[in-house]
């Protein structure tokens, strides 16, 4: 299968501060990324889609001015999360998809921390 | 709303046995339907996929559809301790869609 390579795979951050998950999709090209987050005993929520050159699609419930995304090229995603606060400690999962593709290849997670 | 609902679990079953595992989804219109297998701390790993009505296999996986029900469900053959993980039902409603997860059933083998 394809290969989608997140970074990093664990952060701490202080509160108040920013941080940035690349997601690179490293032998096809990423039309389209999906990123979820995950808290601890619950499913993957997803939280925005991002086209290629396009503004991302975020879901109901998650601010956009927080988790900024940004899909500039066919191979690299990434996810900022700007000012972060305790509670956006979690596991944040990158997912890829082709063009014309159905199924998403899935980076290895982020765990982020924030104290 | 778009929903996928799967019982949390824990389910537990001894190793060797067949281990159930089942899915609904609200969406009529949903046509892909995925499997994840994801153990803790890990993101989820594709188990298999099925489009089409009936049952698919792959090794000691198979998926079974029935889209008229709106179930999607998944057997796990000869069950291994390795086996022990949580497992995420995902529908796409249509090509291209977006991949919503229902809240995963922890399976438990033991040896």
């Amino acid at each position: 299968g394809a290969v989608v390579s997140q970074h990093p795979s664990w952060v701490i951050c202080k509160s108040g501060t920013s941080v940035k998950i690349e997601c690179r999709s490293l032998d096809f090209q990423a039309t389209t990324m999906f990123w979820y987050r995950q808290f601890p005993k619950q499913s993957l929520m997803l939280m925005a889609t991002s086209n290629e050159g396009s503004k991302a699609t975020y879901e109901q419930g998650v601010e956009k001015d927080k988790f900024l995304i940004n899909h500039a090229s066919l191979t690299l995603s990434t996810l900022t999360v700007t000012s972060a606060h305790p509670e956006d400690s979690s596991f944040y999962i990158c997912s890829a998809r082709g063009l014309g593709g159905t199924e998403a290849f899935f980076g290895q997670g982020t765990r982020l921390t924030v104290v | 709303q778009k929903e996928v609902e799967q019982n949390s679990g824990p389910l537990s079953v001894p190793e060797g046995a067949i281990a159930s595992l089942n899915c609904t989804y609200s969406d009529r219109g949903s046509q892909s339907f995925f499997w994840y297998r994801q153990y803790s701390g890990k993101s989820p790993e594709l188990i298999m996929f099925i489009y089409s009505n009936g049952d698919k296999e792959d090794g000691r996986f198979t998926a079974q559809l029935n889209k008229a029900s709106q179930y999607v469900s998944l057997l796990i053959r000869d069950s291994q301790p390795s086996d022990s993980a949580t497992y995420l039902c995902a529908v796409i409603y249509n090509q291209g869609g977006k991949l919503i997860f229902g809240q995963g059933t922890e399976l438990s083998v033991k040896p």
